[in-house]
């Protein structure tokens, strides 16, 4: 059980553009998702969490007009990278969290790429 | 807030040897601690985790046990086998009934050799 999903694995667009990353839980309702990006060879830094319903918390320093994020149901959870540039290539991960057991479950990634 | 750190960055073993990595915390607050395993492009599974209110828990080939004096947590694997070549991230979070954030150590490039 705990499987979460995210679309597209992989996607490749243009600077400027904007591309929307789905999470979402499979088998379990997540009262929180959050949302991480990740350099090669680097560790999983927090961009923000999302609670269904309600807006989201960004963590210092991530911009909340670039990095928009909507958590419309209890089972998904959307990060829109708006007018993208080459620095946000990155590896994004997105985990959603239950509240019994406590535990986060994480999606297995989606790799952008901005030209 | 929180700060996590992990030891060593890196670490070869031979095969059926055991592996050791240890993450030190530094919020007294944090009481859960996950251990997760990352392969490469792949996102980080939980493979075991442990609450604050026990100082030891095991999963066949893996233990973790907490230190909560000494705020450290160790991941304990053995028997290696290749399959478990992987970066481990160690993370620390206080539990608060959903929505729990996560801060993860640097992580531990696991290398299992034959």
């Amino acid at each position: 059980g705990a499987v979460v999903s995210q679309h597209p694995s992989r996607v490749i667009c243009k600077s400027g553009t904007s591309v929307k990353i789905e999470c979402r839980s499979l088998d379990f309702q997540a009262t929180t998702m959050f949302w991480y990006r990740q350099f090669p060879k680097q560790s999983l830094m927090l961009m923000a969490t999302s609670n269904e319903g309600s807006k989201a918390t960004y963590e210092q320093g991530v911009e909340k007009d670039k990095f928009l994020i909507n958590h419309a149901s209890l089972t998904l959870s959307t990060l829109t990278v708006t007018s993208a540039h080459p620095e946000d290539s990155s590896f994004y991960i997105c985990s959603a969290g239950q509240s019994h057991p406590d535990t986060q479950y994480f999606g297995p990634g989606t790799r952008l790429t901005v030209l | 807030g929180e700060n996590v750190e992990q030891h060593p960055s890196t670490l070869s073993v031979q095969e059926g040897d055991s592996a050791v990595i240890k993450c030190t915390y530094s919020d007294s607050a944090s009481n859960y601690f996950p251990w997760y395993k990352q392969e490469l492009g792949k996102g980080p599974q939980l493979i075991i985790d442990i609450r604050s209110n026990v100082g030891e828990k095991k999963d066949q080939r893996i233990a973790v046990t907490l230190n909560k004096t000494a705020k450290h947590f160790s991941l304990h694997i053995t028997e290696t086998q290749p399959e478990d070549s992987a970066v481990y991230f160690c993370a620390a979070s206080m539990l608060t009934g959903g929505g729990n954030k996560l801060t993860f150590g640097t992580g531990t490039q696991l290398k299992v050799e034959l």
